[in-house]
């Protein structure tokens, strides 16, 4: 078992630029989801999917923001045009919907816009 | 709508002593809750879990929580700190024992003195 795979584990953008982040969840798991995390704002939930399907995306800060789930080994998570506000830590996370699965995250991508 | 909150964003203690993390949850049915670590630069790992089987939950690396529902608290502790435990915990809660929805705190940073 990988874990969950993000990528990259770094990123360095500039303002405006569109930042692509990427996740593998583990195979069999069918959810998944995405989080943010910063200082100020501590883990935020930003959308999750269930069986590649969006359930929730309350927690999209913006429209800059959108994120797919072309199939059950893939996610993304776009920010276009990106800003400095979006520096942050993002986490995939995924699990299985069997009671007593707990989530099993990613290490994470740090993104830093200037 | 069931929100978690964790007293004291950071806590120190010395190896050996007693650790004491405070978390009190809000939740309008009966929660499940949760205790997740993080160490630097990884993802959350879960700890222990209450699913209301038994008020006394036993996780791994020696934490335990007790659920007690007149008080709303969900505390974690540890009879005696050692420096590997320095990190930062999260509790959690969600409607279900799987993880469709689930709300994390702000988190508490554990610091050890040796």
């Amino acid at each position: 078992d990988a874990g969950v795979i993000q990528s990259p584990r770094h990123e360095v953008t500039e303002m405006g630029q569109e930042v692509t982040l990427r996740c593998k969840p583990i195979s069999g798991h069918d959810y998944l989801f995405w989080y943010r995390q910063t200082m100020m704002r501590g883990l935020e939930l930003l959308i999750y999917f269930n069986n590649n399907v969006p359930i929730d995306d309350s927690g999209m800060p913006e429209d800059r923001f959108s994120a797919k789930m072309p199939n059950a080994s893939f996610s993304t998570l776009k920010i276009q045009p990106s800003e400095p506000r979006d520096s942050a830590v993002y986490f995939c996370a995924s699990t299985r919907t069997a009671d007593n699965s707990p989530l099993h995250f990613g290490n994470g991508t740090r993104l830093t816009v200037t | 709508a069931q929100s978690v909150t964790q007293l004291g964003s950071h806590v120190s203690v010395s190896e050996g002593a007693l650790v004491l993390l405070r978390c009190n949850y809000s939740s309008s049915v009966p929660p499940y809750l949760f205790w997740y670590v993080q160490y630097p630069n990884q993802g959350l790992q879960l700890l222990l879990k209450y699913t209301s089987a038994a008020t006394l939950v036993k996780g791994i690396n020696g934490f335990e929580a007790e659920f007690k529902k007149s008080e709303t608290s969900f505390h974690l502790t540890k009879p005696s700190a050692h420096m590997s435990d320095a990190a930062e915990y999260f509790c959690a809660v969600s409607l279900y024992s799987s993880a469709s929805k689930i709300i994390f705190g702000s988190g508490t940073r554990l610091s050890i003195r040796p």
